[in-house]
């Protein structure tokens, strides 16, 4: 039962380009989670998403910032025109219907931007 | 709202020794707390978890925590620590029904020969 996967592992990205982060969550979980860690702090919440659905956004910038979890294929958290300030490590999670408590996280995607 | 306040930035230790790292909360409402473990350039890997019931909780690698209500902190520890316990470990609260973690700023365990 493969984890949960995140790509790429590694992105660099000029400022003003777009960046788009894929997160496949483990077999049977349908509740994506998205965490910021930036250098030297603690991961800080961003969205939380169900099949089709943003359940919780309070974590989100207003702007350049997005997040889906279509039906079909992994969720996305996408950044337009990233700044220097949006490098940092990003981390999906995932959990089950049935253990909504318990998250499993992939190994971050790291942006970097230059 | 839920805050995480762990102590210590970082802690050195010698291999063998016991440590103890952190973490103090502030809530409202009933909380779950939860002890993560992050290797370099890895994702985070769950320690333990408290989410009722006995306040003492063991975990994977030996760790084990204690919930104290009444001082609200969850200090993680260890009796005995091995260089393979280098790394950062978080301390996170959420409030229950769905995983919106509050994290911690972390603690770097170094653990040394």
């Amino acid at each position: 039962n493969a984890g949960v996967m995140q790509n790429p592992r590694h992105l660099v990205r000029r400022r003003g380009q777009e960046a788009r982060l894929r997160c496949s969550p483990m077999k049977g979980h349908s509740h994506v989670y998205w965490y910021r860690q930036l250098p030297e702090e603690g991961l800080k919440f961003m969205v939380y998403l169900q099949k089709e659905n943003i359940i919780d956004e309070s974590g989100m910038p207003k702007e350049r910032f997005s997040a889906e979890f279509p039906k079909e294929g992994p969720s996305i958290l996408r950044i337009q025109q990233v700044v220097r300030g949006d490098s940092a490590a990003y981390f999906c999670a995932s959990s089950h219907l049935d253990s909504p408590d318990e998250a499993f996280f992939g190994q971050g995607t790291r942006l970097t931007v230059v | 709202a839920q805050s995480v306040t762990q102590l210590d930035s970082q802690v050195p230790v010698f291999e063998e020794a016991p440590v103890e790292l952190r973490c103090n909360y502030s809530s409202s409402v009933s909380v779950y707390l939860f002890w993560y473990v992050q290797y370099p350039n890895q994702g985070l890997q769950l320690l333990l978890k408290y989410l009722s019931g006995s306040t003492l909780v063991k975990g994977i690698n030996g760790f084990e925590a204690e919930f104290n209500k009444s001082q609200t902190s969850f200090h993680l520890r260890k009796p005995s620590v091995h260089i393979s316990d280098t790394a950062e470990y978080f301390c996170a609260v959420s409030r229950g029904g769905y995983n919106k973690l509050i994290f911690g700023a972390g603690t770097r365990l170094a653990v040394h020969p």
